[in-house]
Parts: C-alpha cells; sequence; structure tokens
C-alpha cells in the first residue's frame, strides 16, 4: 500500500525554527516529486512547496521562499521541510503528498500533474 | 484570495446531481492538468479525478470530470449523505512553478 506519513510538527515561538518529516512506503520514492501543503486552520490548501524525484530541483512558494528548505534523502524513502524564522501566519496543518508528474529522458521526475497520495498531516503552530 | 475561482458552497437533494466549477488562466487550468481533491470532515484531502477526466481506482463513476479552455467542472450524480465534503481544484502553475488551487467548495446533501 502507497503511503506517507508526517511527523516533526510542534508548537515554535515566533522567529523559530522546526524540520518536518515524511516517511514513504509501497512506492518507489525517488521517481516522484514530492510536495508539501498547508491548510491554516478553517482555511483552504496553500501549495509550500516541491522537489523533483532527483532532489535537484526544488519549487518553493512565494511565502515562504528563503526561510523553507525542501530536502529529501531518497536511500530512506524520507522528504524533509526546514522551516527557519517561523511566523504566525504558518500556523497550519501540513500536508506531505506524493506527486505525480512527468520524467524526462534523464530519468529525473518532476511534481505537478496530481497529486496522488496525501498523509494525515502534521501540525505546527507558531505562537509565543 | 485563490489563484482559482471555485463557489464556496453548493446544495442539492440526496439522488440529486450537482456541479462544481473551476475557473482560471492560460497559464494555469489551460496548460496543464486539472486534479479534483475530496475533503471529508476532519480527514486529508484525498484524489477524486485527476488529469481532468480519470478517476483513481476506487473512485465510483457517480463522480466525473472535465475541462474546456480555462475551466473545469466536477460533477457528482446520485448524492449520498456521505459526499458532504470541501473539494478543491488544483492545477500547476507554469509561471509560479507550483501547485495552484481553487478556495474549495463546501457540499452540503440537504
Amino acid at each position: 500500500e502507497v503511503q506517507v506519513l508526517e511527523s516533526g510538527g510542534g508548537l515554535v515561538q515566533p522567529g523559530g525554527s522546526l524540520r518536518l518529516s515524511c516517511a514513504a512506503s509501497g512506492f518507489m520514492f525517488d521517481k516522484y516529486g514530492m510536495t508539501w501543503v498547508r491548510q491554516a486552520p478553517g482555511k483552504g490548501l496553500e501549495w509550500v512547496s516541491s522537489i523533483s524525484g532527483s532532489g535537484s530541483d526544488t519549487f518553493y512558494a512565494v511565502s515562504v521562499k528563503g526561510r523553507f528548505t525542501i530536502s529529501r534523502d531518497n536511500s530512506k524513502s524520507t522528504l524533509y521541510l526546514q522551516m527557519n524564522s517561523l511566523r504566525a501566519e504558518d500556523t497550519a496543518l501540513y500536508y506531505c503528498a506524493k506527486d505525480n508528474g512527468y520524467c524526462t529522458n534523464n530519468d529525473d521526475c518532476y511534481p505537478g500533474y496530481y497529486l496522488a497520495v496525501w498523509g494525515k498531516g502534521t501540525t505546527v503552530t507558531v505562537s509565543s | 484570495q485563490s489563484v482559482l475561482t471555485q463557489p464556496p458552497s453548493v446544495s442539492a437533494a440526496p439522488g440529486q446531481k450537482v456541479t462544481i466549477s473551476c475557473s482560471g488562466t492560460s497559464s494555469n487550468i489551460g496548460n496543464s492538468y486539472v486534479s479534483w481533491y475530496q475533503q471529508l470532515p476532519g480527514t486529508a484531502p484525498k484524489l477524486l479525478i485527476y488529469e481532468n477526466n480519470k478517476r483513481p481506482s476506487g473512485i465510483p463513476d457517480r463522480f466525473s470530470g472535465s475541462k474546456s479552455g480555462t475551466s473545469a467542472t466536477l460533477g457528482i450524480t446520485g448524492l449520498q449523505t456521505g459526499d458532504e465534503a470541501d473539494y478543491y481544484c488544483g492545477t500547476w502553475h507554469d509561471n509560479l512553478s507550483g501547485w495552484v488551487f481553487g478556495g474549495g467548495t463546501k457540499l452540503t446533501v440537504l
């Protein structure tokens, strides 16, 4: 069964840092892009960041660029999101998703066609 | 304000049909596949329709998707109370190099 499971959320003060993890199983992890999407309390979905299968290409929402870093360890089938300089508006439930896209001739696979499998999410609260 | 435009809410009686629209531009819907996600209360989103009109395994054929130009539509027939959820459209935005979503549509089955 294809699964992704997020962890690492918690309560952090404004200006603080947190690293989220997403453990994947049931599929060839390095053959798929991966994406983080967040949902603030009572709000809709907001894309945060995506990464190609090899990890060579990364993509960020304007709201987090320069503060968040997406990365992956394909040997551990794990996706990460390092979040620095956290703000109150970063408070949300953070979802990790297997992102089905296209693969290039050099065998790197990119996000962007559809978010096939979502985790249950991990909650990040930024408050003093 | 979301990049893709959806109606905030729709409603219909059990057994009836409903459609949810999703409007974008040539930089997003007009140039990319559209997918739809169902979020039941208190749960994570789930893929409902991918590549404009395809259903993942396990999704009943009561759910359908279509795309024309810069707009997409989700259709649900034979409405059931269990279909009450928030529905989101999404697509990759070329200029932003990232995903954009609609604001979500709350479906109420009266």
